[in-house]
């Protein structure tokens, strides 16, 4: 079946710096990838939505300069979080569709764990 | 913005009993999915019922879908310690940008021994 590879799996960073996490298909082209960030005992909360070789589209009040989302090739995409600060830790989520069937399409990574401190 | 609401928020039962979550949306869906997340993991896809149907099966799982009313149940029947987790609906619905999952608020479910 399809997978989605996302890593880090965590990551603990200074407040300023800035991190990438990277989610791959493994063995199917994703046209489309979806970026989601999860605070602790919430629901996954869509950041932004995006398509290979276009600009991401990001979900309203999502800062799309703190969060860069870049998706180069059809089975890549990396959201890069900027100037973090320690509001942004929180567990974050990659989803990859792919171009065809299956319908659902929809298949998550195993998400990042952030901590900025 | 949110598209789903779920309760309960909360849910325990003893393990044999059965479990019970609703959600419910609010804009015009293609389907609804239902998602299993144990803590600080990752998603795990249960079952997927189409726009067009009303009952679907799996396993111990058994999901309703009411489009006149924008609801859907998750029943999971003779539950055991194992299923344990956080369980989300999430509807696939068409927007200006493409399809795209939008999640339910969840319930999270306790079954003890």
């Amino acid at each position: 079946g399809a997978v989605v590879s996302q890593h880090p799996s965590w990551v603990i960073c200074k407040s300023g710096t800035s991190v990438k996490i990277e989610c791959r298909s493994l063995d199917f082209q994703a046209t489309t990838m979806f970026w989601y960030r999860q605070f602790p005992k919430q629901s996954l909360m869509l950041m932004a939505t995006s398509n290979e070789g276009s600009k991401a589209t990001y979900e309203q009040g999502v800062e799309k300069d703190k969060f860069l989302i870049n998706h180069a090739s059809l089975t890549l995409s990396t959201l890069t979080v900027t100037s973090a600060h320690p509001e942004d830790s929180s567990f974050y989520i990659c989803s990859a569709r792919g171009g065809g069937p299956p319908f659902y399409g929809y298949t998550f990574g195993s998400g990042t764990r952030l901590t900025v401190v | 913005s949110q598209q789903g609401e779920e309760d309960p928020q909360a849910l325990s039962i003893q393990e044999g009993e059965n479990a019970t979550m609703n959600c419910s949306y609010k804009t015009s869906i293609n389907n609804l999915q239902w998602y299993r997340q144990n803590s600080g993991r990752g998603l795990v896809h249960l079952i997927l019922i189409r726009s067009n149907e009303r009952e679907k099966h799996s396993g111990r799982l058994r999901v309703t879908l009411d489009t006149s009313k924008k609801s859907s149940s998750l029943l999971i029947t003779a539950s055991r310690a194992a299923d344990t987790a956080s369980y989300f609906c999430a509807t696939d619905g068409l927007t200006g940008g493409g399809n795209k999952l939008t999640f339910g608020t969840g319930t999270q479910l306790k079954v003890e021994l």
